[in-house]
């Protein structure tokens, strides 16, 4: 059972443009959410995270919005850039536990 | 960056033989974390510590099997490796403090057993 859920595999923006990627879960227990990044041949990095009491979280050109009535979040990537092309997975914890979900990833291509 | 290091980064393996993957981190993180990377399911955990000696399993726990002496090390062990073991190993750490709960990710270890 898929609790968190990014139901699309890869995503093509051009440069400059937005990008939005999707999540959606399934635990109405989840209270944190976090996006990762990875690049191929290395491990995930860290990007923005959001918790519950919040419905939106910004960091330079990226911004996390929290729809908890629906149980999707979605990252937005403003202006997107050639670097950003990579593997984007999003995680949830439930009520401070140590463990997280992730989502099963959404490739993004950048076209220059 | 949590200073966490894998190793070996690549190794090939042949079925039954067992195989120890190892990940050192240097930055005292109390949690640990061994992942599986696979196409379509994403990162799944495998085992978790949450100190010295004291370890849990994850969703993938089967034919895994894990070790903590030290809080900088946190070993992985497949007793008999076979083809569905196969995958990019993920070790993670986080400090779990109340400001959040990113965990901070090894460069990763890609396991072939043939």
């Amino acid at each position: 059972d898929q609790q968190v859920k990014q139901n699309s595999p890869s995503l093509s923006v051009q440069e400059g443009r937005i990008s939005i990627l999707n999540c959606d879960y399934t635990n109405s227990m989840f209270d944190y959410f976090l996006w990762y990044k990875k690049y191929p041949a290395e491990g995930p990095t860290f990007l923005i995270s959001i918790s519950s009491i919040k419905d939106k979280n910004e960091d330079g050109r990226f911004t996390v919005f929290l729809n908890k009535s629906a149980k999707h979040l979605s990252l937005h990537i403003v202006p997107s850039q050639p670097g950003d092309s990579a593997v984007y997975f999003c995680a949830a914890s439930e009520g401070g536990n140590e463990k997280l979900t992730f989502g099963t990833g959404t490739r993004l291509t950048i076209i220059p | 960056d949590a200073g966490i290091t894998q190793s070996p980064r690549h190794k090939v393996t042949e079925t039954g033989t067992p195989v120890t993957l190892r990940c050192h981190q240097t930055e005292n993180h109390r949690y640990m974390y061994w992942y599986r990377q696979d196409p379509g399911h994403g990162l799944r955990l495998i085992h978790y510590s949450y100190g010295v000696k004291d370890t849990d399993k994850g969703e993938v726990s089967d034919g895994y099997s894990v070790s903590r002496s030290k809080t900088e090390d946190f070993l992985l062990t497949l007793e008999s490796a076979t083809s569905s073991q196969t995958s990019v190993y993920f070790c993670a750490t986080s400090p779990l403090s109340v400001s959040g709960y990113e965990q901070f990710f090894g460069p990763g270890t890609r396991l072939t057993v043939l």
